[in-house]
């Protein structure tokens, strides 16, 4: 299967400062990357789909002025989260999408990031 | 629209014991269906999946799940419980031409030894 890796596995910051997340696909092209929230025993929610080279396509009650999402190349995907307060602390969680022989709409998912907001 | 149920939010087996995590689907096109596993700060890692074909499908670590479209159903079994199988378990469909996965709250597995 791929790998997508995500920097940084974990983030601390203040309240009010923007943090950018990485989500990088690293032996195949991604057309399609997603990001999903987790928060602690739930199960993943997704915030919004991105395509290389449009606009992400937010879900319902997902502010899109705070998570930037950009897809920016065929490899790399970046979540910022700007002005982040405590209670945007949560476990973010990409993947990346294919579809067709042989994956079969699987996702890859990266590790995580862990971002506390102090 | 697809979507998956999973009952049971913590499910605890004995080492050595049967391992069961059901999960129920619903979707109005044939589905495509997926077993995640995730450890602790980590991400998700699929188990197995089903497409197409051969309903009975083989995944990693000695899981297997059985597609019954009659029962709309797709549970995860193991004959024999581990210690490192204590983790969270998703069930998650998507249907062809749509790469949206919609996912169920996830069993949390704790082995007793």
């Amino acid at each position: 299967g791929a790998v997508v890796s995500q920097h940084p596995s974990w983030v601390i910051c203040k309240s009010g400062t923007s943090v950018k997340i990485e989500c990088r696909s690293l032996d195949f092209q991604a057309t399609t990357m997603f990001w999903y929230r987790q928060f602690p025993k739930q199960s993943l929610m997704l915030m919004a789909t991105s395509n290389e080279g449009s606009k992400a396509t937010y879900e319902q009650g997902v502010e899109k002025d705070k998570f930037l999402i950009n897809h920016a190349s065929l490899t790399l995907s970046t979540l910022t989260v700007t002005s982040a307060h405590p209670e945007d602390s949560s476990f973010y969680i990409c993947s990346s999408g294919t579809s067709g022989y042989p994956y079969d709409n699987e996702q890859f998912f990266g590790p995580g990031t862990r971002l506390t907001v102090l | 629209a697809q979507s998956v149920t999973q009952l049971g939010s913590h499910v605890s087996v004995s080492e050595g014991a049967l391992v069961l995590l059901r999960c129920n689907y619903s979707s109005s096109v044939p589905p495509y269906l997926f077993w995640y596993v995730q450890y602790p700060n980590q991400g998700l890692q699929l188990l197995l999946k089903y497409t197409t074909g051969a309903t009975l499908v083989k995944g990693i670590n000695g899981f297997e799940a059985e597609f019954k479209k009659s029962e709309t159903s797709f549970h995860l079994t193991k004959p024999s419980a581990h210690m490192s199988d204590a983790a969270e378990y998703f069930c998650a469909v998507t249907e062809e031409g749509n790469n949206r996965l919609a996912f169920g709250k996830g069993n949390q597995v704790v082995v007793i030894p």
